[in-house]
């Protein structure tokens, strides 16, 4: 099956840019999403980017998918005291909805 | 906005107690699913419902199951509990069936002592 992975912490100071890496398995994986998780709540769906596109921007978001090397990447810039949280990397097959969740990425912005 | 609402955000239970978690979506949306969330494990999936009355194992459904009697409610039972099921409890629903794009619930922290 799927497997996702993900490094498990990443310090960055304020206003520099955060690139929080994910590496992925299933090579049929059609959707590849980034979730965001805040102290106390649940996942947010922040972006997300179909298997067939490169890059996908979203104002300080920006995605980079390496198909080749199954990589995913989610780079915040200019990363505010409201990025620290954990961020998780998900894939899903085309046929049903089944994610498969990396293991998240703490991530602490230091003013 | 979609909201996902789970009734008990920490219970304390004891070894051997039965368990109920609830979870109520208010979007009409078919998928309801149920993860559990441990520290650099991520969230792994114990049951998901695409329809009323319709369940289907996710990777670790030992130990637990589902009831999905309405559309909107989808809880999740755990028959014995046990001090390896103290966790985090996430609940989510989707509206379709091909995509990734969940909107989760606040999560239930369940201590087993």
């Amino acid at each position: 099956g799927e497997d996702v992975e993900q490094s498990l912490f990443l310090s960055v100071r304020e206003g520099d840019s955060s690139v929080i890496n994910c590496t992925y398995t299933d090579s049929s994986s059609t959707y590849l999403y980034w979730y965001k998780q805040e102290p106390g709540a649940g996942l947010q769906l922040l972006t997300y980017i179909f298997s067939n596109m490169d890059m996908k921007q979203d104002q300080r978001l920006t995605v980079l998918l390496n198909k080749k090397d199954k990589h995913l990447s989610l780079r915040i810039a200019d990363t505010q005291t409201g990025d620290s949280a954990i961020y998780f990397c998900a894939a899903v097959k085309a046929a049903g909805n089944k994610l498969t969740f990396g293991g998240g990425t703490r991530v602490l912005v230091k003013p | 906005d979609v909201k996902v609402t789970q009734s008990s955000r920490y219970l304390v239970k004891r070894t051997g107690e039965k368990v109920f978690l609830e979870c109520v979506q208010d979007m009409d949306h078919e998928n309801m699913f149920w993860y559990r969330q441990d520290p650099g494990l991520g969230l792994r999936l114990i049951y998901f419902s695409y329809d009323v009355k319709m369940k289907e194992k996710g990777d670790i459904p030992e130990g637990y199951s589902v009831s999905r009697e309405k559309k909107e409610r989808f809880s999740l039972i755990l028959e014995s509990a046990s001090t390896n099921q103290t966790s985090m409890y996430l609940c989510a629903s989707s509206l379709t069936q091909s995509t990734g794009e969940l909107f989760f619930g606040e999560g239930s922290r369940l201590t087993v002592l």
